[in-house]
């Protein structure tokens, strides 16, 4: 079985500032992928970023970058010059060659103007 | 491109009442799923279908949901009879092939349920 795990359940970052949100994760598997999904007031879920664990270099995505520590199983998302749409919940997720996506509880991240 | 489309947006029905949720993926799409997100929890897997054909249905409590892709295009997802745990969000997704796992996924805006 996979575990995803976001301990935090908010966060809030003022306009223009910097913020990470944690994920740690567990897997049986040695081929797998993580992601950080947003999920904006209007519900639809949309990728902000992926990895694949096999790769050493962080993924990043214009302002969104990641901070992957495979031996600590760690995962998390920086995102550089917070907006305000940037304001959504955020779902870190694992998917593995021979199991489904698994999401964690995800975090309501607020961005302050 | 047209995204994923679902329907109804928002649903209330009373428990014991029977209700159902459409979806139609990005087009040429092959893989379609349906899960389901409780306030406060990450989307859960219901179904996966391949084509038209079941992948993963794991975690679909059969006695009271079921699912069907006939043509391998667009989706429905039942539920008879309603309990009250489940009130959530149904959300529809997409994508191109299931064969990769680092696929990306396309969400709909999914239908909130409500069951009193």
């Amino acid at each position: 079985a996979q575990t995803v795990t976001q301990s935090q359940p908010e966060m809030s970052v003022q306009e223009a500032e910097t913020v990470t949100l944690s994920c740690t994760y567990d897997t049986s598997e040695n081929n797998y992928y993580l992601f950080w999904y947003k999920q904006p007031p209007s519900r639809q879920m949309i990728l902000v970023i992926r990895q694949e664990a096999y790769k050493q270099q962080n993924a990043t995505e214009n302002r969104f970058s990641v901070n992957f520590q495979k031996a600590a199983k760690s995962f998390s998302l920086k995102i550089s010059d917070s907006q305000l749409g940037d304001t959504a919940m955020y779902f870190c997720a694992l998917g593995g060659a021979n199991s489904k996506l698994t999401f964690g509880k995800g975090i309501t991240l607020s961005v302050r103007p | 491109e047209a995204g994923v489309a679902q329907s109804p947006r928002y649903k209330i029905i009373e428990k014991r009442q029977s209700v159902a949720f459409w979806c139609n993926p990005i087009s040429g799409h092959a893989t379609l799923y349906w899960y389901q997100q409780i306030l406060g929890q990450g989307p859960k897997l219901l179904i996966q279908f391949q084509n038209n054909g079941v992948v993963d249905d794991s975690q679909l409590p059969k006695d009271r949901f079921s699912a069907e892709r006939l043509k391998g295009v667009d989706s429905t997802l039942k539920i008879q009879p309603a309990k009250l745990e489940d009130s959530a969000v149904y959300l529809c997704a997409s994508s191109l092939d299931r064969a990769a796992t680092n696929e990306k996924l396309f969400f709909g805006s999914g239908t909130q349920l409500s069951v009193l």
